[in-house]
């Protein structure tokens, strides 16, 4: 069964502070990583995906990628109460046949940014 | 910004009722899903479908669930006699890329409650 797991918080960061959220999966052959953000009731909106090890900057975000360890984690600077919600990790297992994706998601952090 | 539209957006039913979510993909994705996300739990794969039929179902997807493109745009997920455990949040999903994915875009959901 292949699992990511996050630590669900509540991770609360002062506003203006670096948030670091981190996620772990079990599937080695995972190839892509993707972080999403999801207020609540609302559906996921992608921030940044991520392929090969390393960072990835994206504006106030970015993904940092370590398959050895395979860990994926977000960083998000100067955090703006905006920012709070929850921050969901997802990983791509590996194109099926037909080129669909299956992602497996991770239960998610709660990112609270406090004014 | 493309969108993926969903309706309803909120469906009550009773219990062991047919319902159909309906889904307008992005007009030129070819990939598209079906997710699911129980009220704080994780979202969850259901099934993906590509040239007019499905790629990849879940365990979750038995034989309650259906889906359909019916007219070369909707594209529908049926629950054929809905239970208590179907309450959850319903999203599609869409994506133009058969490569190695490059995230996915979540419509705004269906919030299903099964009375």
């Amino acid at each position: 069964q292949k699992e990511v797991e996050q630590n669900s918080g509540p991770l609360s960061v002062p506003e203006g502070a670096i948030a670091s959220l981190n996620c772990t999966y079990s599937d080695r052959g995972s190839q892509s990583f993707f972080w999403y953000r999801q207020y609540s009731g609302k559906s996921p909106e992608l921030i940044m995906f991520i392929y090969s090890n390393g960072d990835k900057e994206d504006g106030r975000f970015t993904a940092q990628l370590n398959k050895a360890s395979q860990y994926v984690s977000l960083l998000i600077r100067d955090s703006q109460p905006s920012d709070s919600a929850t921050y969901l990790c997802a990983v791509n297992g590996g194109p099926l046949p037909t080129g669909t994706y299956k992602y497996i998601f991770g239960t998610g952090t709660r990112l609270k940014v406090l004014a | 910004e493309p969108e993926v539209t969903q309706t309803p957006s909120h469906q009550v039913t009773q219990m062991g009722q047919e319902v159909i979510l309906r889904c307008v993909p992005i007009s030129n994705h070819l990939y598209f899903y079906w997710y699911r996300q129980i009220l704080g739990q994780k979202v969850e794969f259901l099934v993906s479908f590509y040239n007019n039929e499905i790629s990849e179902k879940s365990e979750i997807f038995d034989d309650q669930f259906s889906v359909e493109r019916p007219d070369g745009s909707n594209f529908t997920l049926k629950i054929r006699s809905t239970k208590l455990e179907d309450s959850a949040m319903y999203f599609c999903a869409s994506s133009g890329y058969r490569g190695q994915g490059y995230g996915y875009t979540f419509g705004s959901g269906t919030r299903l409650t099964v009375v």
